[in-house]
C-alpha cells in the first residue's frame, strides 16, 4: 500500500496521559499536514511541514501538541496532558509539489479518545 | 484567513436523481479548490478538483463549477447511486504557495432507493 499510513488506528488514554501519533506520508511527497476532526465536522488545519521544517501552526495547536518531522519523512504528532476535548479524529494528508499539482492525499486517521 | 461555508448539510435524494452541494470562499486570493468524500471511519478521498483558470471541469457523473466574481464553487453528482452515500466535504487553499487547505463543514448525502 502506497497511500498515507497513521498509526495507531483508534488510541483510548486517560485525562493527563500523554499520546503521540505517527504519520508515515506517501513516499516523495515533500508536503505533510495535520488536521483534526471532530464528529460533524470538516478537517481542521493543526500544522503543516514541507520537508522537515515545519512552516505554519495553527492557534489551535496549544502548548501542550508538538508535532516533528526530523528527516523530512515521517512525523509525529504529540499531545501532552491530555483532556477529554481533545478527543478528536487526527488526520494527516501529504501533497507533492509538482509542477501545478499539489493534489492532498490523506490517511485512515487515528481516533483519539481521552477518558 | 479563509473561510469555507458549505450548504446543505445534510441531503437526500432519490437515486438516480441529481444531487448539488454549494460552497462559498472568502479569499479571493483562494485559486485551487478539491472536494473530498469521507465515508464511516475512513479519511477524505479526493473526488475532484478545480483551478481558478477554469470554470467548469467534469469526471464520469461529477462535475465542479467555479464562479470567481461571486466566490461560489459547486459539486454536481448526476445519476447517483447508493454507493454516493458519503460525507462530502469541499476546500480551498492558494495553489502556487505553500498554504493549508481549509475545508467546509461538509454535507451528509443520503441516496434513497
Amino acid at each position: 500500500d502506497t497511500g498515507v499510513s497513521q498509526n495507531p488506528r483508534h488510541k483510548i488514554t486517560k485525562r493527563g496521559q500523554n499520546v503521540t501519533f505517527r504519520c508515515d506520508p506517501i513516499s516523495e511527497h515533500n508536503r505533510l499536514y495535520w488536521y483534526r476532526q471532530t464528529l460533524g465536522q470538516g478537517p481542521e488545519f493543526l500544522t503543516y511541514f514541507q520537508n522537515e521544517a515545519q512552516l505554519e501552526k495553527s492557534r489551535l495547536l496549544s502548548d501542550r501538541f508538538s508535532a516533528e518531522r526530523p528527516k523530512g519523512s515521517f512525523s509525529t504528532l504529540e499531545i501532552q496532558r491530555t483532556e477529554q476535548g481533545d478527543s478528536a479524529m487526527y488526520l494527516c494528508a501529504s501533497s507533492q509539489r509538482r509542477g501545478r499539482d499539489t493534489e492532498a492525499f490523506f490517511g485512515q486517521g487515528t481516533r483519539l479518545t481521552v477518558v | 484567513g479563509e473561510n469555507v461555508e458549505q450548504h446543505p448539510s445534510t441531503l437526500s435524494v432519490q437515486e438516480g436523481d441529481s444531487a448539488v452541494i454549494k460552497c462559498t470562499y472568502s479569499d479571493s486570493a483562494s485559486n485551487y479548490f478539491p472536494w473530498y468524500k469521507q465515508e464511516l471511519g475512513k479519511g477524505p478521498q479526493l473526488i475532484i478538483d478545480i483551478r481558478s483558470n477554469v470554470g467548469e471541469k467534469k469526471d464520469q457523473r461529477i462535475a465542479v463549477t467555479l464562479n470567481k466574481t461571486a466566490k461560489h464553487f459547486s459539486l454536481h453528482i448526476t445519476e447517483t447511486q447508493p454507493e454516493d452515500s458519503a460525507v462530502y466535504f469541499c476546500a480551498a487553499s492558494i495553489h502556487s504557495s505553500a498554504s493549508k487547505i481549509i475545508f467546509g463543514s461538509g454535507t451528509r448525502l443520503s441516496i434513497r432507493p
